[in-house]
């Protein structure tokens, strides 16, 4: 079955208390990429990735950090969590083609709170 | 600049009734894509529907329908005879041709439907 996996679903973590959000997909999708949906700003990204090793700033990048070591993963990195940084967080793949459309495949969401 | 504009903040309505939820978009393309999405309250995204710029052609899908209309730059979606089930938070998004693999969201609608 096609998807996108993300863990964890749930975590409640502290400031400063580095974390990471993996994601995966087996899809063999080139773009990869992450969102953060807040109350009244609906999603924003926050980095993508084109391919392995090609990663890059989106709309709300600052505090994060992502690797794309393998094609199929895309974790993404809180060096340094904020209570700010308290969202609902998701990851999606695409084919990353340039020919028209590329559906968006999405993961199940991950609820951090940091206190 | 790109953008998408959900106007309506939450909207609350009784079973049967039916109801619009607006979508206005901005883009200086003249080739890009137009979605909703359904967030039900365990938090997935599900895809509802994609349109193309260049198929203004209403559609329908059961008690669903979307109305596309470039003239206006709006894509309303309609939930004819709702039903508790409805209840949901629903996104309208956008990508433009140049990057079809990002999705560009409105701040999203939450629709209430009391039995």
């Amino acid at each position: 079955e096609a998807q996108v996996t993300q863990n964890p679903r749930y975590l409640i973590t502290v400031t400063g208390k580095k974390l990471t959000v993996t994601c995966s997909q087996n899809m063999n999708h080139e773009y990869m990429s992450w969102y953060r949906q807040d109350p009244g700003l609906g999603l924003r990204q926050i980095y993508y990735s084109m391919n392995v090793e090609v990663t890059d700033k989106g709309d709300v990048p600052e505090g994060y950090k992502v690797s794309r070591k393998e094609k199929r993963n895309f974790p993404l990195i809180l060096e340094s969590p904020s209570p700010n940084q308290t969202s609902l967080y998701f990851c999606a793949s695409s084919t990353g083609q340039s020919s028209s459309y590329n559906e968006q495949f999405f993961g199940p969401g991950t609820r951090l709170t940091v206190l | 600049a790109q953008k998408v504009t959900q106007a309506q903040t939450e909207i609350s309505v009784v079973e049967k009734e039916d109801v619009t939820l607006d979508c206005v978009y901005e883009t200086r393309d003249t080739t890009y894509y137009l979605f909703w999405y359904k967030q039900p309250p365990s938090g997935e995204l599900v895809f509802l529907i994609r349109r193309n710029s260049f198929d203004e052609q209403n559609e329908i899908s059961g008690r669903y329908s979307w109305n596309f209309q470039k003239s206006t730059s709006s894509f309303n979606f309609t939930i004819t005879a709702s039903q508790v089930v409805d209840s949901a938070v629903y996104f309208c998004a956008l990508s433009e041709a140049g990057n079809t693999d990002k999705l560009i969201f409105g701040t999203g609608t939450r629709l209430q439907v009391f039995p």
